[in-house]
């Protein structure tokens, strides 16, 4: 089976602060991972992904995500937050191949305080 | 740039009554899916097809059935709408075929159920 955890519900930080959202996930195997952004009465859209190589990835808008076999994780960062990141942040994974179905966090509520 | 579109974007239904919900890719994408989002959780799966004229069940797939009449067009259907199934709905597609997981998401239909 494979699920993602997502231990935060909601983070605060300061604008101008560093970032990390944290992501667990559960696979047998190494999957496709992603993050992705939900703002307020809009629809999910992706931030970066995970297929394989430098555990490192950049995404849009400054984000980056780290990915750890050892762990199973992969954390989300940002370097300094702007008030404008205020959104939900979902952590998803999946198997990749044929069968296509993703699996979704129940998503971190960042807060960034002015 | 690849687009999920999704009508209506909110609807008030009443208990017992059908709701159907439509969706519409111009991705030329080979899946499309249902997802629904309850207030503080993640998204979870609903109906998905990989065809048109086939559907598959996600993972809560009672009281919906699914339509998918030609590849760009797929439906949720709620027979007799239930309380319950107040939350928002978000339609989604991609295309595995081409080696690219990543799934693009509409804005959300947003269906309360008084």
């Amino acid at each position: 089976a494979q699920s993602v955890t997502q231990p935060d519900a909601r983070v605060t930080v300061s604008e101008g602060a560093s970032l990390q959202l944290r992501c667990k996930y559960s696979y047998s195997a190494t999957p496709y991972l992603f993050w992705y952004v939900q703002y307020p009465r809009q629809g999910l859209q992706l931030l970066l992904k995970y297929y394989s190589g430098d555990p490192v990835v950049q995404g849009v808008n400054s984000f980056e995500a780290e990915f750890s076999k050892s762990n199973s994780s992969f954390h989300l960062q940002k370097a300094s937050v702007h008030w404008s990141d205020s959104a939900v942040y979902f952590c998803a994974l999946s198997r990749g191949g044929s069968n296509n179905r993703i699996f979704f966090g129940d998503g971190t509520q960042l807060v960034v305080k002015p | 740039e690849a687009a999920v579109t999704q009508s209506p974007r909110s609807k008030v239904a009443v208990t017992g009554g059908k709701v159907t919900l439509s969706c519409h890719q111009t991705n030329n994408h080979d899946y499309m899916y249902w997802y629904r989002q309850d207030t503080g959780h993640g998204l979870r799966l609903i109906h998905y097809s990989y065809v048109a004229d086939s559907t598959e069940k996600g993972d809560i797939p009672d009281g919906y059935k699914a339509s998918r009449p030609s590849q760009e067009n797929f439906s949720l259907i709620l027979e007799l709408a239930s309380l319950s199934q107040t939350a928002v709905y978000f339609c989604a597609s991609s295309d595995p075929g081409q080696g690219n997981t990543e799934v693009f998401f509409g804005k959300g239909t947003r269906l309360t159920v008084v």
